[in-house]
């Protein structure tokens, strides 16, 4: 499969633990994104990386969460302390390079805490 | 900041009518127009998209949308649906000022009746 490869697909946390969500992009995309879509709304930009490198974080919560690219291996959304607004489904999106190459999606992570 | 606008939350339409979602962004700068697509439980797929040149973009199923700069739109038609159509519907807005983040309307749920 060389599309976005997210894991897992559903993520069951309680109130307190931490969330790890990997996105490996599709090969030969080094650009990554990560949304939100809470329900029955549209999704909502969360961070854009480059390898090793945080290029946008505007749309990220102030606390308890953090992303990362590294060199080698997937991309990481992590939430720590999850409350129960965080239930969302989170997507993540990869493109080769700028603005005018289309993001594509993976299937995203379903987050539920209870 | 760029905004979107999907006018109609759900719309319905019986299997072989014509359909046309609304779009209407916002941006003091010119802008990349996308449709997305989503399908239950999946991520969005890339229906279509306007980065310059005609106004009017197709995709391969049948849809089209036209960039209407003077109403700030682009709106989705389809001159005949299929119940296969039946999906949740996303606009989302680029723009070419190095903001890398897609922002996204709050979709429209289109669902084809027999």
């Amino acid at each position: 499969n060389a599309g976005v490869m997210q894991n897992p697909r559903h993520l069951v946390r309680r109130r307190g633990q931490e969330a790890r969500l990997r996105c490996s992009p599709m090969k030969g995309h080094s650009h990554v994104y990560w949304y939100r879509q809470l329900p029955e709304e549209g999704l909502k930009f969360m961070v854009y990386l480059q390898k090793e490198n945080i290029i946008d974080e505007s749309g990220m919560p102030k606390e308890r969460f953090s992303a990362e690219f590294p060199k080698e291996g997937p991309s990481i959304l992590r939430i720590q302390q999850v409350v129960r607004g965080d239930s969302a489904a989170y997507f993540c999106a990869s493109s080769p390079t700028g603005a005018t190459q289309p993001q594509h999606f993976g299937d995203g992570t379903r987050l539920s805490i209870l | 900041a760029q905004s979107v606008t999907q006018l109609d939350s759900q719309v319905p339409v019986f299997e072989e009518a014509p359909v046309e979602l609304r779009c209407n962004y916002s941006s003091s700068v010119s802008v990349y127009l996308f449709w997305y697509v989503q399908y239950p439980n999946q991520g969005l797929q890339l229906l279509l998209k306007y980065l310059s040149g005609s106004t009017l973009v197709k995709s391969i199923n049948g849809f089209e949308a036209e960039f209407n700069k003077s109403q700030t739109s682009f709106h989705l038609r389809k001159p005949s649906v299929h119940i296969s159509d039946t999906a949740e519907y996303f606009c989302a807005v680029n723009t070419n000022q190095g903001a890398q983040k897609l922002v996204f309307g709050q979709g429209t749920r289109l669902t084809i009746n027999p």
